[in-house]
């Protein structure tokens, strides 16, 4: 059973850039959710996706999106970069039970 | 909203001895789970230990172990026999039973709790 991947490890963008960050679940998981860790912080959640559909949000604006495909890998989208979107962004993936297992994270240095 | 509270931003404990990390969480809700997440500098989020909120008894994992007081809405995590590999940030997390059709609820975490483990 492989685990949950993330890609790329690490990415330096721009102001005003877009950015696409890639998750694979774990095999057999069909919801999976994104946070953002900013240095220093715990863990803020972004949202969630189940089942291909987003299945609840957290306090983050709309340039932040996402979609899940049906092999449940998922993707988070952020448009108009900002210097404060710099941090590890980190996906989890889950299935039948309420343990979330967590992917190595993509660290995004925004300048 | 749940908030999660750690009030120490650091510690350290001597190899082989035991250390507790506190948490405390704020909630309406009645029932949920309680984690406590180790974050290496690998960056690896691992689940060190659960508690489920309607489980009176506190839940152990070899040197892991938690005191779960719900009406004082407290969550330790006591760590017996420290090893030099516990060296990590320790995050304490909430999460609500979730709704809709999914079996996954969101997670709240705490600011983390910084452990070292001396030689």
């Amino acid at each position: 059973e492989t685990g949950v991947t993330q890609s790329p490890t690490h990415l330096i963008k721009t102001r005003g850039q877009q950015v696409t960050l890639r998750c694979s679940s774990q095999s057999g998981h069909n919801t999976v959710s994104w946070y953002q860790q900013a240095l220093g912080q715990g863990p803020q959640f972004i949202f969630q996706y189940y089942r291909e559909e987003e299945n609840g949000r957290g306090n983050f604006p709309p340039r932040f999106s996402g979609l899940q495909f049906p092999n449940y890998s998922s993707e988070l989208n952020v448009n108009a970069l900002e210097l404060d979107d710099s941090a590890l962004y980190l996906c989890a993936s889950s299935g039948t039970s309420n343990e979330q297992f967590f992917g190595p994270g993509t660290r995004l240095t925004v300048l | 909203a749940q908030t999660v509270t750690q009030s120490q931003p650091e510690m350290s404990v001597q190899e082989a001895e035991t250390v507790t990390l506190s948490c405390t969480y704020d909630t309406s809700e009645n029932n949920y789970y309680l984690f406590w997440y180790k974050q290496p500098p690998s960056r690896q989020m691992i689940l060190v230990i659960r508690q489920e909120a309607y489980k009176q008894q506190n839940a152990t994992e070899n040197r892991f172990s938690v005191n779960f007081q719900k009406a004082a809405k407290s969550f330790s995590l006591k760590i017996s026999d420290s090893q030099l590999g516990d060296t990590a940030m320790y995050f304490c997390a909430f999460m609500k039973l979730p709704g809709g059709g999914s079996t996954l609820g969101r997670l709240y975490f705490g600011r983390g709790t910084q452990l070292t483990v001396w030689p």
